[in-house]
């Protein structure tokens, strides 16, 4: 079945560092990807997405772009801040998957922690 | 608008007890999806629902939890009885299929602890 793979936390990194989280997923049909983020406290928010192959998502300084031939889609940014300090997931939308339109599949997320 | 609005945001009972958790989805949405977070399982849907429609709730861990949506800008999710091992943060999420895109828009998330 559809499935997130990301890379297990937590990262730590000092300010300004450049940042990449991987993430790769296994889908039946033609996805679309996510990357969500959860400050400390609060519910997961939409950071960027991507509906199709080569694009490219982007927000608040961070890129993603959807990888078909390697089935990828990783996080990445140039210099991050602490208040960049989170919880950040992919996840997947296959409306193929099971018939089901709707439903996001979410990798197990990974804590970054940026140092001052 | 003023997002998905969730109720309580924190919760004590006691083991045994009857849980209702509220939500308030994004109006004109279509798709209304409950979920539980802990450290040890991460991020797990539990049920969700398509114009009021529960269409999955094979991740509602037993019979102990149930959950309704009497209309498109209320759901709830019940637990009766509580026990421990259902301390959780419960979040709900809306999503609206006309978008194009299925993106979900999170509540603050329900704080329980059974003691």
């Amino acid at each position: 079945g559809d499935s997130v793979t990301q890379m297990e936390g937590p990262v730590t990194l000092s300010e300004e560092a450049f940042l990449t989280i991987n993430c790769t997923y296994t889908a039946t049909g033609y996805p679309s990807l996510f990357w969500y983020v959860q400050y400390p406290g609060e519910g997961l928010q939409l950071l960027l997405k991507a509906t199709k192959a080569d694009d490219k998502g982007s927000n608040k300084g961070f890129e993603a772009t959807y990888r078909k031939e390697t089935t990828s889609f990783h996080l990445e940014k140039g210099s991050v801040q602490v208040s960049d300090s989170a919880v950040y997931f992919c996840a997947l939308s296959d409306p193929w998957y099971g018939g089901s339109q709707g439903n996001l599949i979410f990798g197990k997320g990974t804590k970054l922690s940026v140092k001052p | 608008d003023a997002g998905v609005i969730q109720s309580p945001r924190h919760e004590v009972t006691e083991m045994g007890q009857e849980v209702t958790l509220r939500c308030k989805p994004i109006s004109g949405h279509d798709y209304l999806f409950w979920y539980r977070q802990t450290m040890m399982r991460g991020l797990e849907l539990l049920i969700y629902f398509n114009n009021n429609v529960p269409i999955d709730d094979s991740g509602m861990p037993e019979d102990r939890f149930s959950a309704k949506m009497p209309n498109a800008s209320f759901s709830t999710l019940k637990i009766q009885p509580s026990e421990p091992r259902d301390s959780a943060v419960y979040f709900c999420a809306s999503s609206s299929i006309l978008a194009g895109v299925s993106e979900q828009y999170f509540g603050p998330g329900t704080r329980l602890t059974v003691t």
